[in-house]
């Protein structure tokens, strides 16, 4: 079984600050995580993804993630927020086994970007 | 390619009704799911397939039926809607076998039960 856990269902940063969003979560197989980001009343797009090699990833639109497996932890981060960066970010946990297909998705983490 | 696509993009129906919302995909994608979005619960599995003439229930089924006669569609049914599936949902498509596991979701369906 796993599982996904965002802290913080909103979060405020003004701009030109960092952002930070965390997740946490527990499987009991190694994983493979993903970040996506859904704009208002669009669908979802993926940021980034972590499967194996680098545990630092960079994604889409100056967005990073590292993957600590120490921790359990996948964070989103961004060192400067913009205007156009408000929106909703879901983390999203798959096994990485090649029969696997389910995603689990966490809550989400709605983000406001202050002018 | 079009990628995969939704049809309708908004619905209301009447407690009771019944309808089905559309999916296909043209990435020859032999797995592909459905998710329904709710405020501040995230995406849920409704049902999956993975491949032609293969379903399977995921987290939450009840009242929703799919099937899957070719590769390209998932259509999912609601026999009999109620205003708990009032909701966002989205139908997925991936590949078996590729390393990642990247799932490419369709626009969503907003769906209104009175």
């Amino acid at each position: 079984a796993q599982s996904v856990t965002q802290l913080g269902s909103h979060v405020s940063v003004s701009e030109g600050a960092l952002v930070l969003l965390r997740c946490n979560y527990s499987s009991s197989v190694p994983p493979y995580l993903f970040w996506y980001v859904q704009y208002p009343n669009q669908g979802l797009q993926l940021l980034l993804k972590y499967t194996t090699g680098a545990t630092l990833v960079k994604g889409i639109n100056g967005f990073e993630a590292e993957f600590k497996k120490s921790e359990t932890s996948f964070h989103l981060t961004k060192p400067s927020a913009h205007m156009s960066d408000a929106a909703e970010y879901f983390c999203a946990v798959s096994p990485s086994g090649a029969g696997s297909y389910q995603l689990t998705f966490g809550k989400g983490t709605k983000l406001s970007v202050i002018p | 390619n079009a990628g995969v696509t939704q049809t309708p993009k908004f619905q209301v129906l009447k407690t009771g009704q019944s309808m089905t919302l559309q999916c296909a995909q043209d990435m020859n994608h032999e797995y592909m799911s459905w998710y329904r979005q709710d405020p501040g619960m995230g995406l849920r599995l409704i049902h999956y397939s993975v491949g032609a003439g293969i379903t399977d229930q995921g987290e939450v089924p009840n009242g929703y039926n799919v099937s899957r006669s070719t590769t390209e569609d998932f259509p999912l049914r609601l026999l009999s809607a109620a205003p708990s599936q009032t909701s966002v949902y989205f139908c997925a498509s991936r590949q078996p076998g590729l390393a990642d596991h990247e799932q490419f979701f369709g626009p969503g369906t907003r769906l209104t039960v009175l």
